[in-house]
Formats: structure tokens, sequence, C-alpha cells
């Protein structure tokens, strides 16, 4: 089993662009994640699905969007990417969004937008 | 403003020694608390986590102890090996479900041969 899978690992943007981070898990787990860690700080909840075919807003959701394609795959797209949004993002997977269920996490893509 | 304040970057410990990594919260309505480990390149892997209703949850080598009094936490690693070096988090939920989780900004534990 792979896990939680993450493309791409490195991407570096203009200022502008637009992306899509893709998210794929094999646990069969209802619900993902995806986070954002900036340099020195702790994870932040960008977006998460509950199951398939809901999406709801973390803590800091300016600047994306998300799409939980099916049961496996969550994506994150940064329409048009800024400066500020340059960070390692992280997707994570669990069976519910029950707290004491574990998050199992994807190594991270690493992001640089100029 | 940090609500999980881990006031440590980094902690180096002498292999074979116990590591004591720190939290503090702010928040008097966390009550559940989780600590993650993360080697460089890699997600975090859940570590160990502790509810409110007690003050000690042990596993194998990692001990974690809650004084709510203090709103403090604090994880033990004994003995220490190479391998635990680290990045550690620590998160606290307040209710609710998993998109609930703030987490601190890390401490690195490094482990001196």
């Amino acid at each position: 089993n792979a896990g939680v899978t993450q493309t791409p690992k490195f991407q570096v943007l203009k200022t502008g662009q637009s992306m899509t981070l893709q998210c794929a898990q094999d646990m069969n787990h209802n619900s993902m994640y995806w986070y954002r860690q900036d340099p020195g700080m702790g994870l932040r909840l960008i977006y998460y699905s509950a199951s398939e075919g809901t999406t709801d807003k973390g803590e800091v959701p300016n600047g994306y969007n998300v799409s939980r394609l099916n049961k496996r795959e969550f994506s994150l797209r940064l329409e048009s990417a800024a400066p500020s949004q340059t960070s390692v993002y992280f997707c994570a997977s669990s069976f519910s969004t029950s707290r004491t269920d574990t998050q199992y996490f994807g190594p991270g893509t690493r992001l640089t937008v100029l | 403003d940090q609500q999980v304040k881990q006031n440590s970057p980094s902690l180096s410990v002498q292999e074979g020694r116990i590591s004591i990594l720190n939290c503090d919260y702010t928040n008097s309505m966390f009550d559940y608390f989780l600590w993650y480990k993360k080697y460089p390149a890699e997600g975090p892997t859940f570590l160990i986590s502790i509810s409110s209703i007690k003050d000690k949850n042990e596993d194998g080598r990692f001990t974690v102890f809650l004084n709510k009094s203090a709103k403090h936490l604090s994880l033990h690693i004994v003995p220490s090996q190479p391998g635990d070096s680290a990045v550690y988090f620590c998160a606290a939920s307040a209710g609710g479900g998993a998109d609930g989780l703030t987490f601190g900004k890390g401490t690195h534990l490094i482990i001196q041969p």
C-alpha cells in the first residue's frame, strides 16, 4: 500500500499562474484534508472533505479551491498563485473526521511562487 | 495569537537519555491533544494522544503528560534513540472533529550519539 501520495513533489510558479496539486489515498478512507505549513509555523487546515461528495473550508481557505474527485482523490487548486502561497502543502486522510481517528499524511508538495 | 506554543525551536539530547518536549496552550476549551513526528521530506506521522480526562498516556518509549491547571503538556521519550531525531508537533482540539486541530510550530529534536 502506498498510503497517501501527492504530486508534484516540487513546483515553482510565477505570480498569477494556476496549478492543481493532486492527492490520492489507497486506505479506503472517507475523509481527506489539505494543510499548508509555512516556515517556522505549524500546519494549518485549508480545506477538508468529510466524505465523498462533500467539501468544507478550514482555517485558511482563501485563494484555493478543492475537488473531491472520488473516494480516493482530493485535489487542491490555486487559480491565481500569489507569493503568500509559497509553502509546503500536505494532504492527509483518515477513516472519518473524528479527532480520534489517525490522520495519515502524504510527503508534501513544496511550492514556490515568484 | 498562538493558542498552542512550543517555545523550544530545537532540543539536543544525548542518545540513551530522556528527551522532554514541552507544549503550552492558552485555550481552556482544548480537551484532546496529539503529538506528531516529522522527518525531513516526509509528512507528519501520528505518535501519541491524550484526552483531558487523563493526565498521562504511555506507548512504549513515549509518554505524554497533561497538566490541565498549568495548560501544559509534555512528551517524554525514554531512552532516546538516533531515529528519534525529527521535528515534533503538538496539536490540540477543542471538541468537534479533526478539522479543528490547532498545531504548534514544532520542536526539532536532535539525538547526539
